[in-house]
């Protein structure tokens, strides 16, 4: 089985303009959670849904925004990027709502955004 | 809110030994705690889950202690290798909202041959 696929794998954007991140969940996995990693951090919770909603929410501006499609893809979309928002997006899925209570998170080896 | 501390300082030991990586939190007790695994370059992998009940869980090599008097888990790599290099990043879920994973900043190990 494939696991969780994120794309684009690199983008280089500039200040000002706005992106779209992509990510597959494994398989029958009906949550999917987006992180954002800055070089030598841990992950930071941006969003998880579940089911096509929204369950959970970090502590983002409103420029970041997500969804869920009915085939349980997901889309992160942050607009009027800011040179600090450059970093490493990475996508989670799980079969579960809660995340971890079942098991895991299953990653995707995420997108690599810079903004210059 | 809640916040957690790995070993700021690279790990570095030699093929054989045995790694021990730290992860203490503050403030309230999580019902469970997970430890990952990253490459450069690539997302965490999972590799263990310790529920609060438990003192101590292994997988092979593998060994994690959850002390919820001191506020701690230990993880355990024994007889390492050089390619159990990589950073190894400890994960609670956080306070009233466990769809929301708080994560350290990992601790880097780097196993010599």
């Amino acid at each position: 089985d494939a696991g969780v696929t994120q794309s684009p794998t690199h983008l280089i954007k500039t200040r000002g303009q706005q992106v779209t991140l992509r990510c597959s969940p494994i398989s029958g996995h009906k949550s999917v959670s987006w992180y954002q990693q800055v070089l030598g951090q841990g992950p930071q919770f941006i969003f998880q849904y579940y089911e096509k909603e929204e369950r959970g929410r970090g502590n983002f501006p409103d420029r970041f925004s997500a969804r869920q499609f009915p085939n349980y893809s997901s889309e992160l979309n942050v607009n009027a990027l800011l040179l600090g928002d450059s970093a490493l997006y990475l996508c989670a899925s799980s079969f579960a709502s809660g995340q971890g209570t079942s098991g895991s998170l299953h990653f995707g080896n995420g997108t690599r955004l810079t903004v210059t | 809110s809640q916040k957690i501390e790995q070993n700021s300082e690279a790990l570095n030991i030699q093929e054989g030994k045995t790694a021990t990586l730290t992860c203490n939190y503050t403030n309230y007790s999580p019902a469970y705690l997970q430890w990952y695994r990253q490459d450069p370059g690539r997302g965490p992998v999972f590799l263990l889950l310790i529920r609060e009940n438990e003192k101590e869980k292994r997988k092979e090599r593998l060994k994690v202690t959850f002390d919820t008097t001191l506020k701690q888990s230990l993880f355990h790599i024994t007889a390492s290798q050089p390619a159990d290099s990589a950073t190894y990043l400890c994960a609670l879920p956080n306070a009233g909202n466990n769809r929301k994973l708080i994560w350290g900043l990992g601790t880097s190990l780097a196993v010599n041959p």
